[in-house]
């Protein structure tokens, strides 16, 4: 299994508040992306990053921000949470290639509640 | 726009074959891949087609045609294990981005 860790797992947090996620990895792959999973919507990308201090932003970016200033490490903050971001959100690694699959490879997740 | 269309459900019994259909509407397509997710876990990979045709991984096979913007995964010899939700997804180029179906969750009966 790819070295992918994310941490806190659970957490539970009020509205209004500022929330922030990490992703460890321990693979050196370039790329990292944070997606959220909501039923019937499948994984939605959030952000992604092509490298240290690069970052991009995916389909469902509003309200979210990251960071990454090491390889392994990328961060996810939700600078005031709100009710509509309750959800379970998933880092994942890829390696960069020209060719082939770009396999992803996900962490356990966290579980995110907004009251 | 880009999307992907899969089944919500399918239901199966034990020991049959399934097969879960992908179609899809993107820009830039250079591949199709397949996630497996239980529930409460993460997705994994399974499969990846970037050339027509099918490629086989012991019970489970994934096609594709580019022409038709169309792909499927086959499950074979259907195991209650394989119970799960599964994901087709599109890499569509040089942002090593996927875009993702919305799943089909696989009900396995024994």
């Amino acid at each position: 299994d790819a070295g992918i860790t994310q941490s806190p797992r659970h957490k539970v947090t009020e509205t209004g508040t500022p929330v922030t996620l990490r992703c460890h990895q321990t693979e050196n792959h370039r790329y990292m992306y944070w997606y959220r999973q909501d039923p019937g919507h499948g994984l939605r990308l959030i952000h992604y990053s092509y490298g240290v201090k690069d970052t991009d932003k995916g389909e469902v970016s509003d309200g979210y921000s990251v960071s990454r200033s090491k390889t392994e490490d990328f961060l996810l903050t939700l600078e005031s949470a709100t009710s509509s971001q309750t959800s379970v959100y998933f880092c994942a690694i890829s390696e960069s290639r020209t060719s082939g699959s770009d396999t992803q490879y996900f962490g356990p997740g966290t579980r995110l509640t907004v009251l | 726009g880009q999307s992907l269309e899969q089944p919500s459900e399918v239901t199966a019994v034990e020991g049959a074959i399934v097969q879960i259909n992908c179609t899809y509407q993107t820009s830039g397509f250079y591949g199709l891949s397949w996630y497996q997710q239980h529930d409460g876990g993460a997705p994994t990979f399974l499969s990846y087609n970037a050339l027509d045709g099918l490629e086989e991984t012991g019970r489970f096979s994934s096609f594709l045609s580019r022409s038709d913007s169309y792909g499927y995964l086959l499950l074979q010899e259907l195991q209650m294990k394989d119970s799960a939700s599964y994901f087709c997804a599109v890499k569509r180029g040089s942002n090593y981005q996927l875009i993702w179906g919305a799943g089909t969750k696989l009900i396995i009966k024994p």
